[in-house]
């Protein structure tokens, strides 16, 4: 089992729809929570970055951590053709006292999403 | 803020050869560095952790004498990947922490790599 699980779709809806993606995860030692985006043949963009349980919105964005069920969520409000894109769940542990672990990112597989007009 | 440049975009090489990618924090010091790799439609592979001043902690299964990493400056970060074969064609891609950030991490726009 991955310890971080993503749907990779793809996902096609129409321009100005609500988009759900999800990641579930198994690694109860991951506390920090982002989303990127990553454009064909570019590098993943940091969209949001959250700690706590809970709801973090960014304009159209909202990122929603769920820690008791291991599970997050980025919503898309109004959704536009530009926002067609992959995205990418990431999560990493605390420190550790070893020091060397910290700030490493595991991924999702990532989500194609198509926002056609 | 944030911004993370690697050089060059693309790369095309003939086996046998050794390549080297730069990854740069324009405008913020980055005390570890992260470098990734990405097979077509699949997600990023971490092959290795550096840290400024110190060796690389590559990731299991990742050959550290053939992807050199060095990281001798708060904003300069290179992977040298030594006798390149069609294998090794992929996308590279660095990330950059910032030293006052705990996790978040900004990268780069990444570096396509052809083996011929």
């Amino acid at each position: 089992q991955k310890e971080v699980e993503q749907d990779p779709g793809p996902l096609s809806v129409p321009e100005g729809a609500i988009v759900s993606l999800n990641c579930t995860y198994s690694n109860s030692a991951f506390q920090y929570f982002m989303w990127y985006r990553q454009y064909s043949r570019k590098g993943p963009e940091l969209l949001m970055y959250t700690y706590s349980s809970g709801n973090k919105e960014d304009g159209r964005f909202t990122a929603q951590v769920d820690k008791s069920s291991k599970y997050i969520s980025l919503f898309i409000r109004d959704s536009q053709p530009s926002d067609s894109a992959t995205y990418l769940c990431a999560m990493s542990a605390v420190l550790s006292t070893g020091g060397t672990s910290y700030g490493k990112l595991t991924f999702g597989q990532g989500t194609i999403l198509t926002v056609h007009p | 803020g944030a911004v993370v440049s690697q050089h060059p975009s693309r790369v095309i090489c003939k086996s046998g050869t050794s390549v080297k990618i730069e990854c740069r924090s324009l405008d913020f010091q980055a005390t570890t560095m992260f470098w990734y790799r990405q097979f077509p439609k699949q997600s990023l592979m971490l092959m290795a952790t550096s840290n400024e001043g110190s060796k690389a902690t590559y990731e299991q299964g990742v050959e550290k004498d053939k992807f050199l990493i060095n990281h001798a400056s708060l904003t300069l970060s290179t992977l040298t990947v030594t006798s390149a074969h069609p294998e090794d064609s992929s996308f590279y891609i660095c990330s950059a922490k910032d030293v006052s950030s705990y996790n978040e991490q900004f990268f780069g726009p990444g570096t396509r790599l052809t083996v011929l």
